[in-house]
């Protein structure tokens, strides 16, 4: 597509639910990242992909985050058992490495409420 | 920690004040550095890079140059605009893909 697509766009759901986010990157972006943005935490790095593995997981908060992407292409976060403290907003980004300064590109993020 | 720092917001100025967002960070070498813009109900995106020491980014009248003796890219503006009003990130690549970003500076310009 045009632009990285991300679903759904907002999601209201009860603590101790799973969620799934999606992340539709731009047609032929080999790297696609997910990031958290918290209400006065900036933006914490999640996990980065280069086509279907995931050599840097190392912001993935706990082990109730899990991400996966398939066919070099969508990619879905997966948290189970949400907390109160998983609200935030989930953005996805994605980038083609067809320079030496990587310019990744962003959805418009899933805005995640947990009650 | 975070090895990007910026200029602790929000930030509120007039229109036609001119603009400054400090930003510094620590690296080993000279990783490539950015500027991303958050408009309000936009999403992230690109406002201009440096690729290597002394590099001047520059887009919509904005400018950052990458400054290896006192490790900064500070983004200005000589006049900034309402429309200019948004979060501003500094940025920086953590080996070879996981770039890492500053804690966002909100900007209001006010007519």
């Amino acid at each position: 597509g045009a632009g990285v697509s991300q679903s759904p766009s907002n999601k209201v759901t009860e603590k101790g639910k799973d969620v799934e986010l999606r992340c539709d990157p731009i047609s032929g972006h080999t790297a696609l990242y997910w990031y958290r943005q918290s209400l006065g935490q900036g933006l914490e790095f999640l996990i980065y992909f280069q086509g279907n593995s995931a050599p840097d997981k190392s912001g993935l908060p706990s082990d109730r985050f899990s991400a996966e992407r398939t066919g070099g292409s969508v990619s879905t976060l997966t948290i189970q058992r949400t907390q109160q403290e998983d609200s935030a907003v989930y953005l996805c980004a994605s980038s083609s490495q067809d320079s030496g300064a990587n310019v990744l590109t962003f959805g418009a993020g899933s805005r995640l409420t947990v009650l | 920690g975070n090895s990007v720092t910026q200029m602790e917001g929000p930030v509120t100025l007039s229109e036609e004040a001119f603009l400054t967002i400090n930003c510094t960070y620590t690296a080993t070498g000279y990783p490539s550095l950015f500027w991303y813009v958050q408009y309000p109900g936009e999403g992230l995106q690109l406002l201009l890079k440096a690729t290597k020491a002394d590099d001047k980014g520059s887009n919509k009248g904005f400018e950052a140059t990458y400054r290896k003796e006192t490790t900064s890219f500070h983004l200005e503006k000589g006049s900034v605009q309402v429309s200019d009003s948004a979060v501003y990130f500094c940025a920086r690549f953590q080996g070879a893909q996981k770039l890492v970003f500053g804690q966002g500076t909100r900007l209001t310009i006010n007519p």
